[in-house]
């Protein structure tokens, strides 16, 4: 069954402090991964993108990584801040023989508190 | 640029009510238009996608329905709202093909009394 898993459902973490969110999926064919944003009451934004073939990838103080072999990925969040508090979307999308199908994990509430 | 709007942001209506909520895009042509619906703790639920003028694919059974009368419209409607109608629903658009990124609306906060 394809499946995006994310972990912790919810983190509270001072400011200042770094954090790491966890994502692993059993989705089939692989194609792409992301991580989305998404503030309370608002659309979810794209942070970043990776493919099978990536491992790091980084946007400001973001940085996601990829193990495509045990199927996880995880979003790095470095010298949180006030502003980082939303909630963080893993996105999972299957490839041709997927019918294109995109997967959204159920994301992790992230509180970051003064 | 390429924007997306959609509306109303807020609607409180009836039980057996109609809906309908609208969502357009601009600075693009011929887009991949998507409805989700997102329950609290849950991810988002694709309920309705398009790939060109009246052409529409639903993903589940629902009370719902959806239309693209326009290239760059996308409508969600309902002729009788249920209660398990409310919830928190999301237009988005795909650029670069069928895995591409999914640019998001501002979304639609539904609560059926």
């Amino acid at each position: 069954k394809n499946q995006v898993e994310q972990s912790p459902q919810s983190l509270i973490i001072l400011e200042g402090k770094n954090c790491t969110l966890q994502c692993n999926y059993t989705v089939s064919p692989f194609s792409n991964l992301r991580w989305y944003k998404q503030d309370t009451g608002r659309g979810p934004v794209s942070l970043t993108i990776m493919t099978f073939s990536e491992n790091t990838k980084s946007n400001g103080r973001y940085t996601a990584t990829l193990d495509a072999d045990t199927k996880q990925s995880s979003l790095h969040i470095t010298a949180s801040q006030l502003s980082d508090s939303a909630s963080y979307i893993c996105v999972v999308s299957r490839g041709l023989a997927g019918g294109f199908k995109t997967i959204f994990g159920a994301g992790t509430r992230l509180f970051v508190k003064a | 640029s390429q924007t997306i709007h959609q509306w109303p942001a807020t609607l409180v209506q009836p039980v057996g009510s109609p809906l309908s909520l609208e969502c357009t895009v601009e600075g693009t042509s011929n887009p991949n238009l998507y409805w989700y619906r997102q329950a609290a703790g849950r991810g988002l639920q694709l309920l309705f996608y398009s790939v060109g003028i009246g052409q529409i694919s639903s993903e589940v059974p629902q009370n719902l329905s959806a239309s693209r009368p326009q290239d760059r419209q996308f409508i969600l409607s309902s002729k009788k709202l249920l209660l398990s109608d409310s919830g928190f629903y999301l237009c988005a658009w795909r650029q670069g093909g069928n895995t591409g990124e999914l640019f998001f609306g501002e979304g639609s906060r539904l609560t059926v009394l």
